[in-house]
């Protein structure tokens, strides 16, 4: 599976949108991306995922660059609850998830 | 219903001990999981089972013994566990082994003495 990079953190003020950006350059064609979180211990929650159209859903939406080298995870509007360790995956259809560091995402009053 | 089910949430034994987790999901998935995590790193993959058998075991100690009685049960049977094996143990399921969205357990916290 194509390596990802990631901030290791970010911040972000309640009520405000966050973006989260991912780098994966080695992507292949195949390869889907995948973000998941983790509230802190907790198991890893499933957020969203897309190939190479833009994705929205009741939770975030998911923003892939044309070349599909980067993407953005965007949560319109943050709460304190969305604080967490973000993760993008990418994956190919073996459907094996290979965690890489992730960004700790902190929402401020 | 996303839900994976795992138990004992909490785990303490002693490195002498013989224990088991377990985990059950009753989605129809056909594909489960085993990550181990230590404290402030990512989950790292252990074991995946597809259809009940065993299909990757990512080098695994063999103090670790995963077991798949059925689709929708995985258990992992813990034997001379040392002090560094204390961690949080993810279960996760999908649909198949192919493509599909994996969803994960709340884990079973271990600490070995």
């Amino acid at each position: 599976d194509a390596k990802t990079t990631q901030p290791p953190s970010m911040d972000c003020a309640e009520g405000r949108a966050a973006n989260l950006p991912c780098n994966h350059s080695t992507i292949s064609g195949n390869e889907y991306v995948y973000w998941y979180r983790q509230i802190h211990s907790q198991g890893p929650q499933y957020i969203i995922h897309g190939l190479k159209n833009n994705e929205t859903n009741e939770m975030a939406s998911l923003i892939i660059t044309e070349d599909r080298k980067s993407s953005t995870l965007i949560l319109p509007h943050a709460t304190l609850r969305d604080t967490a360790v973000y993760y993008c995956i990418v994956n190919n259809a073996g459907n094996m998830l290979t965690f890489g560091g992730g960004t700790r995402l902190m929402v401020k009053p | 219903d996303t839900e994976v089910t795992q138990t004992p949430k909490h785990l303490v034994m002693g490195m002498t001990n013989k224990k088991s987790l377990k985990c059950e999901q009753h989605m129809g998935h056909r594909a489960m999981y085993w990550y181990k995590q230590k404290a402030k790193k990512p989950p790292e993959l252990m074991f995946v089972y597809s259809y009940e058998k065993l299909s990757i075991n990512e080098s695994v100690p063999s103090r670790f013994s995963p077991e798949c009685p059925n689709s929708s049960l995985l258990n992992l049977h813990l034997h001379a566990l040392q002090p560094e094996d204390s961690a949080l143990y993810l279960c996760a399921s999908s649909h198949g082994p192919l493509g599909a969205t994996i969803y994960f357990g709340e884990g079973s916290w271990l600490t070995v003495v």
